[in-house]
């Protein structure tokens, strides 16, 4: 089955500062892989996805670029403001675009984002 | 649209119970998925139903199952309740089988 990896675990940057965090798959069919955001208590909140057929894409502070060949991905953030503070979680499926049903997903263990004033 | 409603969102259960929780999908979204969220194990798939049927399952014993209803609501049930299983219930409802969003979750103590 399909392993996710994700570093680092805990990142600490200045506020207004880049934040980075990098995910490896494992399974080559593994197509859709979205980011999402939790804050303590709360539900995890998707922030941004990519599909395979994509390199990059952006939202405002927000892009994610993925490679296939490495079957690698990485979140960055911009302009890091203290509501960025959460766990971050990547993951990975397969998705065969027809809109019925889909792989679950497989997520990384998470990095802690602190953004520090 | 309302977003993935799930009930209880609380439960405290002993050993060797049951427990059935329930989730509620955004108002149009045929799929739902449910995942474990513990800790030490982090996000892991249960499984996802997309009208009424499981297409997918992940790597958890039969004492934890589900089903879902023509309206697209689901409930999993856990049985034979073990320490193990204390953890936060979320499941995540979808359009179209990728973009998940998920409820708040059933956070359930086992003691």
């Amino acid at each position: 089955g399909e392993n996710v990896e994700q570093h680092p675990s805990t990142l600490s940057v200045q506020e207004g500062d880049s934040a980075v965090i990098k995910c490896t798959y494992s399974d080559s069919a593994s197509n859709y892989f979205p980011w999402y955001k939790q804050e303590l208590g709360k539900r995890p909140q998707l922030i941004i996805d990519i599909r395979s057929n994509v390199g990059e894409k952006k939202d405002q502070r927000i892009a994610v670029t993925l490679n296939k060949t490495a079957k690698h991905f990485s979140l960055h953030i911009t302009e890091t403001q203290p509501e960025d503070s959460a766990v971050y979680f990547c993951a990975a499926s397969r998705w065969d675009g027809s809109g019925g049903g889909a792989d679950g997903l497989t997520f990384g263990k998470g990095t802690h984002l602190i953004i520090q004033p | 649209k309302a977003g993935v409603t799930q009930t209880p969102r609380y439960l405290i259960k002993t050993r060797g119970q049951q427990v059935t929780l329930s989730c509620s999908p955004i108002s149009g979204h045929r799929s739902v998925s449910w995942y474990q969220q513990t800790p030490g194990q982090g996000l892991q798939f249960l499984f996802e139903y997309f009208s009424e049927t499981q297409r997918n399952k992940g790597n958890f014993p039969g004492r934890f199952s589900g089903r879902q209803f023509s309206n697209s609501r689901s409930e999993m049930n856990v049985s034979t309740l073990e320490l193990g299983d204390s953890a936060l219930y979320l499941c995540a409802s979808s359009e179209r089988g990728a973009e998940q969003f998920f409820g708040p979750g059933t956070r359930l103590t086992v003691l």
